[in-house]
């Protein structure tokens, strides 16, 4: 069975304060890990798709990166608009279903 | 920009009752998906549905759950006979190929008195 453990479950940044979010997994074989941000009462945003080992993706202030036990979230000099829940998912190559973490409740204060 | 619009946002209905959920996924996406998520919990799957047929389920998607895809623009989720435990946000979501990034709508909250 797939999981995904994200730590921590939330995190408190001063505005410009650069910090990074884990998301733990274990797969059958993986399809691709996934990172969504997801705002309070809304429906979760895609933001970046890691393949393999190795790989980074970069948009704005975040940056992913993958290896073959966890994924890293990387904010740099985060702004009160980056606040959000960060999701972590994986899909495995059986199938098409994602497997979301728990998320991590980023807050950036002014 | 394409996005997945779903509604209602919000039902409210009493338990025993049926409800309908529906979705209007990207245009030209050809794989379609619910999750739920519970207040507080993680975001589970459902079930995904392809060529006019379920392609996976969870255990949670058990006969009271039923899908649809009455016509070229909308699918829908169906519950039969709705429980107290089934109050929970329902994401639907889309995707172009089985292995792409899946978009999701933004939800309706389900709340079963």
């Amino acid at each position: 069975e797939d999981q995904v453990t994200q730590s921590p479950e939330a995190l408190r940044l001063q505005e410009g304060e650069s910090s990074s979010l884990n998301c733990s997994y274990t797969v059958s074989g993986l399809r691709g890990l996934f990172w969504y941000r997801q705002d309070p009462g809304k429906g979760p945003e895609f933001l970046f798709t890691l393949y393999s080992a190795g790989e980074e993706k970069e948009k704005e202030r975040l940056k992913a990166t993958l290896t073959k036990k966890e994924s890293f979230l990387h904010i740099t000099a985060p702004k009160p608009e980056d606040s959000a829940t960060y999701l972590c998912a994986v899909g495995n190559n059986a199938g098409n279903m994602l497997t979301f973490g728990g998320g991590t409740r980023l807050m950036v204060k002014p | 920009e394409p996005e997945v619009t779903q509604t209602p946002s919000h039902q409210v209905t009493q338990m025993g009752q049926e409800v309908i959920l529906r979705c209007v996924p990207i245009s030209n996406h050809l794989y379609f998906y619910w999750y739920r998520q519970i207040l507080g919990q993680k975001v589970e799957f459902l079930v995904s549905f392809y060529n006019n047929e379920i392609s996976e389920k969870s255990e949670i998607f058990d006969d009271q759950f039923s899908v649809e895809r009455p016509d070229g623009s909308n699918f829908t989720l169906k519950i039969r006979s709705t429980k107290l435990e089934d109050s929970a946000m329902y994401f639907c979501a889309s995707s172009y190929t089985s292995e792409g990034e899946q978009f999701f709508g933004p939800g309706t909250r389900l709340t079963v008195l």
